[in-house]
């Protein structure tokens, strides 16, 4: 089955350090790549895609993401993390018929 | 520019009522429109996706309905709610036809506690 997966459960940074919140994926063809964050109690935001081209994305808020086809991943990045950052993120794939699946989301905390 | 409304934001119920969860798009016509769920503040599990007024598909057999009454109007609704519907329920939509590549765009959710 077509499926991504976060494998932290949660990310540890300091502020102003890079982070990294990490996605790899299992989508047969061409595939559709998003990322949103969600902060407590709030809905999803969406934060950047991949479609095709360019394999770094950049996308809302200082974050980038870069897709790799031979690591099948599609880790989230940014270069210098803020307190504010911290938020639950969601890497999540488009399927042919345009429904979206999510992985199970990463806890970021960033700490001053 | 567009906004999803959702309402509403908090909602206690006893277990074996009714529920009726309303979602409203401005700015677009004809969204594709989908509804969550997020359990314990983790994964989204979709629920239901309407293509058009009166055309849902249902992901996972449950305890839960929905209905598009007009074009960017999303309802989802129970006859009588249980413990496990419990959960923060998010609405989202994105615009018409099959490409995948579109992104959601999501409401800001309604708390619900079955009690």
């Amino acid at each position: 089955a077509q499926s991504v997966a976060q494998p932290e459960d949660q990310v540890n940074v300091a502020e102003g350090n890079p982070l990294t919140v990490k996605c790899t994926y299992s989508v047969s063809g061409n595939p559709y790549l998003f990322w949103y964050v969600q902060y407590p109690n709030r809905g999803l935001q969406f934060l950047l895609k991949y479609i095709t081209g360019d394999n770094l994305v950049k996308g809302s808020y200082g974050f980038e993401a870069e897709f790799n086809k031979s690591q099948t991943s599609f880790h989230l990045k940014k270069p210098s993390a803020l307190v504010s950052d911290s938020a639950l993120y969601f890497c999540a794939f488009s399927s042919n018929t345009g429904k979206l699946i999510f992985g199970q989301g990463t806890t970021l905390q960033v700490k001053p | 520019s567009q906004t999803i409304h959702q309402w509403p934001a908090t909602l206690v119920q006893p277990v074996g009522s009714p529920l009726s969860l309303e979602c409203t798009v401005e700015g677009t016509s004809n969204p594709n429109l989908y509804w969550y769920r997020q359990a314990a503040g983790r994964g989204l599990q979709l629920l239901f996706y309407s293509v058009g007024i009166g055309q849902i598909s249902s992901e996972v057999p449950q305890n839960l309905s929905a209905s598009r009454p007009q074009d960017r109007q999303f309802i989802l609704s129970s006859k009588k709610l249980l413990l496990s519907d419990s959960g923060f329920y998010l609405c989202a939509w994105r615009p018409p036809g099959d490409r995948s590549s579109y992104e959601q765009y999501f409401g800001p959710g309604t708390r619900l506690t079955v009690t």
